[in-house]
């Protein structure tokens, strides 16, 4: 079952670009990668999902390497509503087991 | 909105007693999973059901149990509750049963507190 590790925390400033990194070693040749973000007190939200080299959506890009032992969340110049919990979910290997790290604490100030 | 229904939102409680926390998934989605979110904590996987049955079982106590209707609706009974058991309970649904994907979609959460 892969276990991912995550920074706790980041701070950044508004208008920069964020980026978060997961290592997931052990990671199944079938699982995908997928991020969440969660305000407080609420669900956690889909963000992207990628198997593979770098996918792109309208609020966020993941960059897999070949290796797929880690992946790089990619935010576009972030704003204060950004300021989150980042977590990085990789596939369930099988079990039906979806196991969340830690998550990283992304603070952005103004 | 998710599409993942979550009832009672908050509830209040004793210690010793035992309440009940439903979860409407998805349209479509045949997998419900249960976490437990205790305050300023990570997301802790309970269990898994597919269609009916129980699939994955996490870190789950034995007061807790769970189950998922013919109509997929799920409940995650807890019972002689604790004062630590207080957290946020999320559900989430899949359309599948571990295809590997780990694209869930969460409810909003019931929040749990015993005194």
């Amino acid at each position: 079952l892969a276990k991912t590790t995550q920074p706790i925390s980041m701070d950044s400033y508004e208008g920069q670009e964020v980026n978060i990194t997961c290592s997931h070693n052990n990671i199944a040749t079938n699982d995908y990668i997928t991020w969440y973000q969660q305000f407080p007190s609420q669900g956690p939200r889909f963000i992207i999902q990628g198997y593979k080299t770098k996918v792109t959506n309208e609020v966020a890009s993941l960059f897999i390497p070949a290796d797929r032992k880690s992946s790089t969340l990619s935010l576009p110049r972030v704003s204060l509503s950004d300021t989150a919990v980042y977590y990085c979910l990789v596939g369930d290997g099988g079990t039906y087991k979806y196991i969340f790290g830690t998550g990283t604490r992304l603070k952005v100030l103004a | 909105d998710s599409g993942v229904t979550q009832t009672p939102k908050h509830l209040i409680t004793a210690t010793g007693q035992r309440v009940t926390l439903r979860c409407s998934p998805r349209s479509g989605d045949l997998s419900v999973y249960w976490y437990q979110q205790s305050l300023d904590q990570g997301l802790q996987f309970l269990i898994q059901y597919y269609n009916g049955e129980e699939r994955a079982k996490g870190n789950i106590l034995e007061r807790f149990s769970a189950q998922q209707f013919p109509d997929l609706h799920s409940e995650l009974n807890l019972s002689s509750l604790e004062l630590g058991d207080s957290a946020l309970y999320f559900c989430a649904s899949s359309v599948g049963r571990g295809q590997n994907t780990g694209e869930l979609f969460f409810g909003e959460g019931s929040r749990l507190t015993v005194l």
